[in-house]
């Protein structure tokens, strides 16, 4: 089974900080991605990656950046960290560009900018 | 450009009745569909997929959905539910022959009770 692994279940951070969220997956897969999950509103796409050392902006990706130095490790960085930015972020991967693949997703990481 | 809906955000339903959960999408071209179940403090697992072929798929969990394209609709069915069913249910959307990239519905919270 494909098993991806969010480094934090639960994080508190500050206003202004810059906060890393970290993401491995285990079954060399070529496409990771970030998603933002709030109540009403779904799963939003902020960043995707299909290579290693490649980013592609999603929906909302104002007030992120992305990191892919391997192929199994996708980072999310939220620069200067805000209010608005309390959510649940969901990293997910999937074995290539091939639209009919599933995505495969970690259990999560509950952010709360205080 | 591709849309989801989901027509309720909460279905309330005893346990052992049958239960549907509606999701229309809008798209030009033609679409791979997916559904995704997320249990409590879980991320998203796959529930079942429609690519092609027979309009009724058959999923994990005794969940199935009928693919409609006239009616652009891909609504999820389980004769009969269990309280283990209580999560939060989303319908998703990605172009054939495009990239891997999934549009989310806003999901639908599914409450079994006895």
């Amino acid at each position: 089974d494909v098993k991806v692994t969010q480094s934090s279940r639960y994080l508190v951070k500050r206003t202004g900080e810059k906060v890393f969220l970290e993401c491995v997956q285990d079954m060399d897969h070529e496409n990771m991605f970030w998603y933002r999950q709030d109540p009403g509103l779904g799963l939003r796409l902020i960043y995707f990656s299909y290579d290693v050392k490649m980013k592609e902006k999603g929906d909302i990706p104002e007030g992120y950046s992305v990191s892919r130095e391997k192929k199994e490790r996708f980072s999310l960085i939220l620069e200067s960290a805000s209010t608005n930015q309390t959510s649940m972020y969901l990293c997910a991967s999937s074995r290539d560009r091939v639209s009919n693949q599933p995505q495969h997703f970690g259990d999560g990481t509950r952010l709360s900018i205080l | 450009a591709q849309s989801v809906t989901q027509l309720d955000s909460q279905v309330p339903v005893f346990e052992e009745a049958p239960v549907e959960l509606r999701c229309n999408y809008s798209s030009s071209v033609s679409v791979y569909l997916f559904w995704y179940v997320q249990y409590p403090n879980q991320g998203l697992q796959l529930l079942l997929k429609y690519l092609s072929g027979s309009t009724l798929v058959k999923g994990i969990n005794g969940f199935e959905a009928e693919f409609n394209k006239s009616q652009t609709s891909f609504h999820l069915r389980k004769p009969s539910v269990h309280i283990s069913d209580t999560a939060e249910y989303f319908c998703a959307v990605t172009p054939s022959g495009g990239y891997n990239k999934l549009i989310f519905g806003a999901g639908t919270r599914l409450a079994v009770h006895p």
